[in-house]
């Protein structure tokens, strides 16, 4: 496709329950990044892959939250155990290389709300 | 934590008028962005400002950048309702330029 897509646009969970927010990036794009937007808020970096490899994952809340690039294309973020202060908007935005000075290109996001 | 922080949070004007937005950051950057988010979903880039550079332009868009003073401006000239969206400044999280840090934005109402 011509942009980043995610699926599900929208997922609705129960507090407890396992959810996975698929992100395919733009074709040739090694850098892959996912953020969380809260209501009001500005997107709020979560984690950047490079390639296979998550290159930086300081954003990630806690041990609850992981995210996977198997193959350096699609990249899946997971999350356990949610819990109602999970419900935010979740982008992902991907890169033609990392660094500085590179513009990332957002997909349309997946609204994730738990019950 | 938000690096940057847009001012106004809110902006109303009339078709035709211009828009001014500014936006302050705290620390050393390499480049400033900015976003424009439709509907609270995807973020469209609109333009990047280097560290080095004072002024940039883009269609009807005008962006200025003070590092001295450690703030950004975006000026939207004869403004259309499609402009009507939320705006954000983002700067690089660290100098590796691993992710960005935005701003809790502008919204922008342009009525006809």
């Amino acid at each position: 496709g011509a942009g980043v897509s995610q699926t599900p646009s929208n997922k609705v969970t129960e507090k407890g329950k396992y959810v996975e927010l698929r992100c395919d990036p733009i074709s040739g794009h090694t850098a892959l990044y996912w953020y969380r937007q809260s209501l009001g808020q500005g997107p709020e970096f979560l984690i950047y892959f490079q390639g296979t490899g998550a290159a930086d994952d300081s954003g990630l809340p806690n041990d609850r939250f992981f995210a996977v690039r198997p193959e350096g294309s699609v990249s899946t973020l997971k999350i356990q155990r949610t819990e109602r202060g999970d419900s935010a908007v979740y982008l992902c935005a991907s890169s033609s290389h990392g660094g500085s000075y590179n513009e990332q290109f957002f997909g349309p996001g997946t609204r994730l709300t738990v019950l | 934590s938000q690096q940057g922080e847009e001012d106004p949070q809110a902006l109303s004007i009339q078709e035709g008028e211009n828009a001014t937005m500014n936006c302050s950051y705290k620390t050393s950057i390499n480049n400033l962005q900015w976003y424009r988010q439709n509907s609270g979903r995807g973020l469209v880039h609109l333009i990047l400002i280097r560290s080095n550079e004072r002024e940039k332009h883009s269609g009807r868009l005008r962006v200025t950048l003070d590092t001295s003073k450690k703030s950004s401006s975006l000026l939207i000239t004869a403004s259309r309702a499609a402009d009507t969206a939320s705006y954000f400044c983002a700067t690089d999280l660290n100098q590796a330029g691993t992710a960005l840090i935005f701003g809790k934005g502008t919204t922008l109402s342009v009525s006809s």
